[in-house]
């Protein structure tokens, strides 16, 4: 199976400040991966699917980029409503694997 | 809008079969792959595996000898059941709709997640 690492594990930011997060898979998964967003008690979200494209409805300072093996999914201005743990998937073979995530605070 | 609902019971006894129902409304259940994922407290997300309207399923090898997912056209459903559970199974269950065509993989919409404990 394909194996996904997340870095960092959590992060805190302030509002308004870019935060970056990072994907790895163990092989290369071309652009086969999606981003999803999960609040405390609630279903996981799709915001990015194929590493770059976003899904309808979601704001626009989400964005994602990287193919192969690396990626990032980059939120340009955080706000108080992107406290989450956002985690990715690979989506290029079965089983699809998670990264572990990665919890995002507010400073 | 299409909507995902699990049910089933939240608690299951050591060594019995966990069975769960994903119920879709606001839409068919035709085309795409309809996934189950689960969550253990506190941890990450598992891919159990999918089935594919027409009935053709995939599923993780790490439960495969105990899972089973099948589907109800007629009612708009598909279900899950997982043999022998163990604490081990205890989580958090979603159901979840993915599309798998050329420049779009994802799973786009959810069910809320049904918690199952594991107890005698």
């Amino acid at each position: 199976a394909i194996q996904m690492t997340q870095s960092p594990s959590s992060l805190s930011a302030s509002v308004g400040d870019r935060v970056i997060i990072t994907c790895r898979a163990s092989q290369d998964i071309r652009n086969d991966l999606g981003w999803y967003q999960q609040k405390p008690g609630k279903a996981p979200k799709l915001l990015i699917y194929v590493a770059s494209s976003l899904q309808s409805g979601v704001p626009s300072r989400f964005s994602g980029s990287g193919s192969g093996t690396d990626f990032a999914l980059t939120i340009s201005s955080l706000q108080p409503e992107d406290i989450a743990t956002y985690f990715c998937l690979q989506d290029y073979n079965y089983p699809l694997t998670f990264g572990p995530g990665t919890k995002v605070e507010i400073k | 809008q299409v909507q995902l609902q699990e049910s089933g019971p939240g608690l299951v006894k050591p060594s019995e079969t966990l069975s769960l129902t994903c119920t879709v409304s606001g839409g068919s259940i035709s085309s795409y792959y309809w996934t189950w994922i689960r969550q253990p407290p506190g941890k990450g997300l598992e891919w159990i595996g999918y089935i594919y309207y027409s009935g053709s399923t995939n599923y993780n090898p790490s439960l495969k000898s105990r899972v089973t997912i099948s589907v109800d056209t007629s009612k708009n459903q598909f279900s899950l059941k997982l043999s022998s559970v163990t604490a081990a199974d205890a989580a958090v269950y979603y159901c979840a709709r993915r599309v798998a065509v050329r420049g779009y993989y994802g799973m786009d919409v959810w069910g809320q997640g049904t918690t199952v404990t594991v107890s005698s």
